[in-house]
């Protein structure tokens, strides 16, 4: 089963523009990533909260966490066509052992030029 | 290259037929992941090593999952008898940490596996 869930699936937007995603989690967590794919390619760490931050920035990426509404949101901004790729989030919640990071489905973003 | 490698990229396997997926992760890394990811969705866990102890099992879908690490680096996740749900990208990911995911995880490009 999948603890993330990301908001909305799909987010088509113009070169320029602000892309905002959001993610919603089941259980309480030690901490949340935001990881980037690109079609047909592995997955690339983007940046990575703690449950006791509440906002973090990495150049265009500024991500912000509510634990109280166990909820996250990733904001690129500026976007750029190169930026097109699907988004996922993970929390390092849920597997038996505790090692897993739990992904959601993904926002899958189109930026045009 | 220092990350993560994955072989063969793609595979196409006959209903039945057993596959290996090789994995090799950044060197000196003591934790690696397998996660399955079908169209479409997020990666799903498989399962965890921390050097060559597979420490959680818990994501394989059936008996016919096997991975192993024997020497601590190299990994092989292999699947019996494949059959077409199988069909997903098999995802290999190492990590420096040991223990709960609190650094980030470094993905290899996966294997396409398509079973016909």
């Amino acid at each position: 089963s999948q603890q993330g869930e990301e908001d909305p699936q799909a987010l088509s937007i113009q070169e320029g523009e602000n892309a905002t995603m959001n993610c919603s989690y089941k259980t309480s967590i030690n901490n949340l990533q935001w990881y980037r794919q690109n079609s047909g390619r592995g997955l690339v760490h983007l940046i990575l909260i703690r449950s006791n931050e509440r906002e973090k920035h990495s150049g265009r990426l500024r991500v912000t966490l509510d634990t109280s509404k166990k909820s996250s949101s990733l904001l690129i901004t500026a976007s750029r066509a190169a930026d097109t790729a699907s988004y996922f989030c993970a929390t390092d919640a849920h597997s038996n052992s505790g090692y897993a990071l739990n992904f959601g489905k993904g926002t899958s973003l189109l930026v045009t030029p | 290259g220092a990350g993560v490698s994955q072989s063969p990229r793609y595979k196409v396997a006959k209903r039945g037929q057993d596959v290996a997926l090789r994995c090799d992760p950044i060197s000196g890394h003591v934790s690696l992941f397998w996660y399955q990811q079908a169209l479409g969705q997020g990666p799903e866990f498989l399962t965890y090593f921390q050097n060559e102890a597979q420490l959680d099992k818990s994501g394989l879908p059936s008996d016919r999952f096997f991975a192993e690490r024997p020497e601590g680096s190299v990994s092989t996740l292999k699947i019996q008898r494949t059959q077409q749900e199988d069909s997903a990208v098999y995802l290999c990911a190492s990590s420096f940490s040991r223990g709960n995911m609190n650094t980030e995880a470094f993905f290899g490009q996966g294997t396409r596996l398509t079973v016909v």
